[in-house]
């Protein structure tokens, strides 16, 4: 049971251009969510977060937005740049599990020069 | 998909005793596998690549001797704190690569808190 769904394998956009990356969960407990960025044959790199009592969250060229009702969010990148190309993971935490993170499977984000 | 299995899912320990985790993939043979360190709300850090059969490497400023690692299979890498103090309390959390394949699965993390 797939608790965070990140339903697109794969994004391609242009430089400059916006990217958005989706991702939908379940668990209506899930209180915490995270952005992970991932480069082939690398451990992920940390890159945005968004608590469950915010819906948005800024930070330089990536807002993060929360939409609870109906259990989705979503990754903005604008504008986009070739070393964005990456796998993006979502993850989300659950109250009371000790920041056990429940992640999605990724996006694979490809910015074309 | 691919399963990372890692236990303890949480620990309490005291101070200056060790805690072992480990990490298993479960339906695949993983070569390396990461182990992590998150601060709440902070990002994930690196803190070592474990070569099965081989020495781990870590990253800067992680104290080898405290943070012993040992990948003795394809299958498992533990991690031991050795003499934990209670700024060790931490999430940590490892993640796996298949063999043939450069993609990370991760476990599910490892609460530790040291009193």
């Amino acid at each position: 049971d797939q608790q965070v769904k990140q339903n697109s394998p794969s994004l391609s956009v242009q430089e400059g251009r916006i990217s958005i990356l989706n991702c939908d969960y379940t668990n209506s407990m899930f209180d915490y969510f995270l952005w992970y960025k991932k480069y082939p044959a690398e451990g992920p790199t940390f890159l945005i977060s968004i608590s469950s009592i915010k819906d948005k969250n800024e930070d330089g060229r990536f807002t993060v937005f929360l939409n609870k009702s109906a259990k989705h969010l979503s990754l903005h990148i604008v504008p986009s740049q070739p070393g964005d190309s990456a796998v993006y993971f979502c993850a989300a935490s659950l109250v009371g599990s000790n920041y056990k993170l429940t992640f999605g499977k990724g996006t694979l984000l490809t910015v074309n020069p | 998909g691919a399963v990372v299995s890692q236990h303890p899912s949480w620990v309490i320990c005291k101070s200056g005793t060790s805690v072992k985790i480990e990490c298993r993939s479960l339906d695949f043979q993983a070569t390396t596998m990461f182990w992590y360190r998150q601060f709440p709300k902070q990002s994930l850090m690196l803190m070592a690549t474990s070569n099965e059969g081989s020495k781990a490497t870590y990253e800067q400023g992680v104290e080898k001797d405290k943070f012993l690692i040992n990948h003795a299979s394809l299958t498992l890498s533990t991690l031991t704190v050795t003499s934990a103090h209670p700024e060790d309390s931490s999430f940590y959390i490892c993640s796996a690569m298949r063999q043939s394949n450069t993609e990370a699965f991760f476990g599910q993390g490892t609460r530790l808190t040291v009193v």
